[in-house]
């Protein structure tokens, strides 16, 4: 069965830092694009980057540039998202998607004081 | 702002035909294809639709997508009860670099 299995979300304060992890079981992990989709509390959904296969190329939304950090490990099967100077407006659910066709369950990151 | 637009909601009885919309520009949807989810309540977006009007397996024929010049449409025949949800539109925009989604279309079954 193919699955994503998100990890590694929490409460940090404004100016810290979380690292998201996303388990990929069931398929080819090293074939596919992979990409960090997320959705602040009643939003709607908002692409926040995504990495190539062999992660040789990387896209990031504006608003996290210079402050988010998309990497996979393509032995360990995960994908991962470091997020640093995190501020309110980065409170969301954070999905971790194949190509955009197979989405994990999500992981609830909040940034608060 | 999304820089696709869509409806935020629309609605149809049972049986009924709807269609969403997906507005967007040359450099997203007038040239790149489109992918279209769905989102139950609490749930992970779903996708419905790929390439602008390809079913991914499971998928209901009652699905279908089309796509012309720098818009796109979802059309949802036979409405159910069980499609009531949230639907987005999402295409790759050249010129940002970057995936853009829809704001969000909200269906409901009356």
């Amino acid at each position: 069965e193919v699955q994503l299995v998100e990890s590694g979300g929490g409460l940090v304060q404004p100016g810290g830092s979380l690292r998201l992890s996303c388990a990929a079981s069931g398929f080819t992990f090293s074939s596919y694009w992979m990409h960090w989709v997320r959705q602040a509390p009643g939003k709607g959904l908002e692409w926040v980057a995504n990495i190539k296969q062999d992660g040789s190329e990387r896209n990031y939304v504006d608003s996290v540039k210079g402050r988010f950090t998309i990497s996979r490990d393509n032995a360990k099967n995960s994908l991962y998202l470091q997020m640093n100077s995190l501020k309110a407006e980065d409170t969301a659910v954070y999905f971790c998607a194949r190509s955009m066709d197979i989405w994990g369950q999500g992981t609830l990151v909040t940034v608060s004081s | 702002q999304s820089v696709l637009t869509q409806p935020p909601s629309a609605s149809g009885t049972p049986g009924q035909r709807v269609t969403i919309s997906c507005s967007g520009s040359s450099s997203n949807i007038g040239s790149n294809a489109v992918k279209w989810f769905q989102q139950l309540p609490g749930t992970a977006p779903k996708l419905l639709i790929y390439s602008n009007n390809l079913r991914p397996s499971g998928v209901p024929d009652r699905f279908s997508g089309s796509k012309s010049g720098t818009s796109a449409s979802l059309a949802i025949s036979g409405l159910q009860s069980e499609d009531e949800a949230d639907y987005y539109c999402a295409a790759w925009d050249g010129s940002l670099n970057a995936w853009v989604f829809g704001g969000g279309t909200k269906l409901t079954v009356l």
